[in-house]
């Protein structure tokens, strides 16, 4: 699987926007991009992901650039509840069970 | 539904001794697979199964063992405990090897 890079950590503002970039330059083309978070003490939580398209469901939106080495997954109206850690993954939707969970962007949402 | 289940949330063991964590889930997924948690760490995969009867050894195997008799059940067993099994555990079941993975809230393992 590709290898990820994220920023160690970022705040954010109560109810503004929180951008989270992801830098995956060596992506193929049948790897998806998942985003998992973890709020603190809890078991990881997924998010969305996305291949190539940009994806949105009830939590967030994927934006994935058009040449795939990087995205960025936004959390619309950021609450408290959203501090956590997340983790962007690459990863093909093969016969490979793992998911490769690497140190993740530490997001402090505050009042 | 109540997701994926894991008991205990808390144990402490003695060097050596030996115990079972517990993880079910009522999805009905095929796929289910126990990571590991250290400290400011990510997850690493210790076993997995593509579904009853059949299990497989992921990245950090040693020490555990793993048996799948039913859809729902998916133990984790400590053989002889050791501190470096000091972790939190993470159970995760999926509806197939490429879809989405649920994790449950984890048990968190003392080892003295």
């Amino acid at each position: 699987d590709a290898k990820t890079t994220q920023p160690p950590s970022m705040d954010c503002a109560e109810g503004r926007a929180a951008n989270l970039p992801c830098n995956h330059s060596t992506i193929s083309g049948n790897e998806y991009v998942y985003w998992y978070r973890q709020i603190h003490s809890q078991g990881p939580q997924y998010i969305i992901h996305g291949l190539k398209n940009n994806e949105t469901n009830e939590m967030a939106s994927l934006i994935i650039t058009e040449d795939r080495k990087s995205s960025t997954l936004i959390l619309p109206h950021a609450t408290l509840r959203d501090t956590a850690v997340y983790y962007c993954i690459v990863r093909v939707r093969s016969n490979d069970y793992k998911l490769s969970f690497g140190a993740g962007t530490t997001v402090t949402v505050r009042a | 539904n109540a997701g994926v289940t894991q008991t205990p949330k808390f144990q402490v063991l003695k060097t050596g001794q030996s115990m079972t964590l517990q993880c079910a889930q009522d999805m009905n997924h095929e796929y289910m697979s126990w990571y590991r948690q250290d400290p400011g760490m990510g997850l690493r995969l210790i076993h997995y199964s593509v579904g009853a009867g059949i299990t497989d050894q992921g990245e950090v195997p040693n020490g555990y063992n793993v048996s799948r008799s039913t859809t729902e059940d998916f133990p984790l067993r400590l053989l002889s405990a050791a501190p470096s099994q000091t972790s939190v555990y993470f159970c995760a079941s999926s509806l197939g090897v490429q879809e989405t993975q649920y994790f449950g809230p984890g048990t968190r393992l003392l080892v003295l």
